[in-house]
C-alpha cells in the first residue's frame, strides 16, 4: 500500500538557522510528490510539486526539495528560517487517479 | 480568482446529532475532494468527485457519512449519527482538468461532545 512517513512530528529552529524536513514514501513506481503548509486555522497551501524532471524544484517562500528516487524520499529544505515559517508541513503522494495520501506532518516552530 | 470556500467553518453539536458541511469549489473545477483531518494526522481523503460522478468513496464510512455534488458544482457532506471520533477537521479541495494541484479550503472544524 502507498504510504509516506515524516519521521520528525516536531522540530524546533533558530531563526536564520537552515531547515530540513525529510520525507518518505512508498510506491512502485515514481508518484507526484507535494509538499503543504498549513496554519493555524487555514487551510492547506501549496509550497512546491514534483512530477518529473529536474530532481530539485523551487517552491514559494525560498523553500526547495530535492527528489531521491534511490532513497524513495521528497526532503524539503530553506536555507534560513523566518518566525513566520513556523506552521505545520505537510508532504503527499500522489499515486495516480488524484487522490492525495498525506503524511502525518511535522510541527515547526521557529526560536527568536 | 476566488478560492475554495467552506461553511460553516466551526460546528459543535452532540454525538448522534446531524451535521452538513458544504463546498463551493473554484469555479470550472472539475474534480472535488472531501478530507478528514483528525487532531494530530495528515488530511485522508473521504470522498472524490469528478463533475457529479463518484470516482472513489472507498474510505467513506458510508454507514453515517453521505456526499452529493449535485449539478457538478458545490457539495454537502453529511453526517448522521455523529460520533465522538467523527470530531476533526473537514477539508474540501477542487482541482482543474489539466492540472495536478489541489486547492484547499480553509476547513470546517467539527467538535462531536
Amino acid at each position: 500500500a502507498q504510504s509516506v512517513t515524516q519521521p520528525d512530528i516536531h522540530i524546533t529552529v533558530s531563526e536564520g538557522a537552515s531547515l530540513e524536513l525529510r520525507c518518505n514514501y512508498s510506491y512502485g513506481a515514481t508518484p507526484y510528490l507535494f509538499w503543504y503548509v498549513q496554519s493555524p486555522g487555514q487551510g492547506l497551501q501549496l509550497l512546491l510539486k514534483y512530477f518529473s524532471g529536474d530532481t530539485l524544484v523551487q517552491g514559494i517562500k525560498g523553500f526547495e526539495a530535492e527528489f531521491k528516487r534511490s532513497q524513495s524520499s521528497f526532503n524539503l529544505r530553506k536555507p534560513s528560517v523566518h518566525w513566520s515559517d513556523a506552521a505545520e508541513y505537510f508532504c503527499a503522494v500522489e499515486p495516480q487517479g488524484g487522490k492525495l495520501i498525506f503524511g502525518q506532518g511535522t510541527e515547526l516552530s521557529v526560536k527568536p | 480568482e476566488a478560492g475554495v470556500a467552506q461553511s460553516p467553518r466551526y460546528k459543535i453539536i452532540e454525538k448522534r446529532q446531524s451535521v452538513a458541511f458544504w463546498c463551493n469549489p473554484i469555479s470550472g473545477h472539475a474534480t472535488l475532494y472531501w478530507y478528514q483531518q483528525i487532531l494530530g494526522q495528515g488530511p485522508k481523503l473521504l470522498i472524490q468527485f469528478q463533475n457529479n460522478g463518484v470516482v472513489d468513496d472507498s474510505q467513506l464510512p458510508k454507514d453515517r457519512f453521505s456526499a452529493e455534488r449535485l449539478k457538478g458544482v458545490d457539495s454537502t457532506l453529511k453526517i448522521q449519527p455523529a460520533k465522538l471520533e467523527d470530531s476533526a477537521v473537514y477539508l474540501c479541495a477542487s482541482r482543474p482538468t489539466l492540472n495536478n494541484e489541489q486547492f484547499f479550503g480553509p476547513g470546517t472544524r467539527l467538535t462531536v461532545l
